[in-house]
């Protein structure tokens, strides 16, 4: 089982939809949890961090489940410009190790 | 004034040549990263140095060594490239310790590597 789990996708959703996606975890010793999001040909930067009570940033909703070890985001009103790939990254073990999943490719159309 | 930048963005060189890549970050951080995201766009940590001490080594190939000559700098050099080494890759860095163990990994731009 790898360490960390997304699907892939690609999802192609309309604007102003709400899409969610899952990502699982292996380690159940993991500490902090985010999500990153990765223009075409950029680097990764962060979106935001997932927090135990679950954390919300405009469209954005991020929440984490310890018993299932999984984290999910969630954008509402989806915009042609949340159109990237939105990587799962997981935090555990010795010092700074991160592991950052295979990324969730969203396509938002007009 | 780029957070965390690296040179060259894009080497194009012929299998068995060695080269370097150069990382530098302005934003005090005291722990950097080398990533490597493969055709598939995988991206999987290389090494993570804390002070200028490594602290990670991920099953890499003997023939990537990364240098910090300070905190500041990390570089990655490669003997005898292959084939395979073709990628993007990304230097980061961050500080630990702040936001309750939440930190941030600030990428560079990264550096497009093909090997012919």
């Amino acid at each position: 089982r790898k360490e960390v789990e997304q699907d892939p996708g690609p999802f192609n959703v309309p604007e102003g939809a709400t899409v969610a996606f899952n990502c699982t975890y292996s380690n159940s010793a993991s500490q902090s949890f985010f999500w990153y999001r990765q223009d075409c040909r950029k680097e990764p930067k962060l979106l935001m961090s997932v927090y135990s009570s679950g954390n919300e940033d405009g469209r954005f909703t991020a929440q984490l489940n310890r018993a299932s070890q999984y984290i999910s985001l969630l954008i509402r009103d989806s915009k042609l410009s949340d159109s990237a790939t939105y990587l799962c990254v997981v935090r555990s073990g010795g010092y700074q190790k991160v592991t950052f999943g295979i990324g969730t490719k969203l396509q938002v159309i007009p | 004034d780029t957070a965390v930048s690296q040179t060259p963005k894009y080497l194009v060189t012929q299998m068995g040549n060695d080269k370097s890549i150069k990382c530098e970050q302005n934003l005090g951080h005291d722990t950097m990263y080398w990533y490597k995201q493969d055709s598939k766009k995988f991206l999987k940590i290389m090494f993570s140095y804390n002070n200028k001490e490594l602290i990670i080594n991920e099953t890499v190939p003997n023939r990537f060594s990364p240098k910090s000559p300070d905190k500041a700098h990390l570089n990655l050099h490669i003997n005898s490239l292959e084939l395979g080494d073709s990628a993007v890759y990304f230097c980061a860095s961050s500080q630990p310790g702040t936001s309750g163990g939440m930190e941030t990994q600030y990428f560079g731009p990264g550096t497009r590597l093909l090997v012919l």
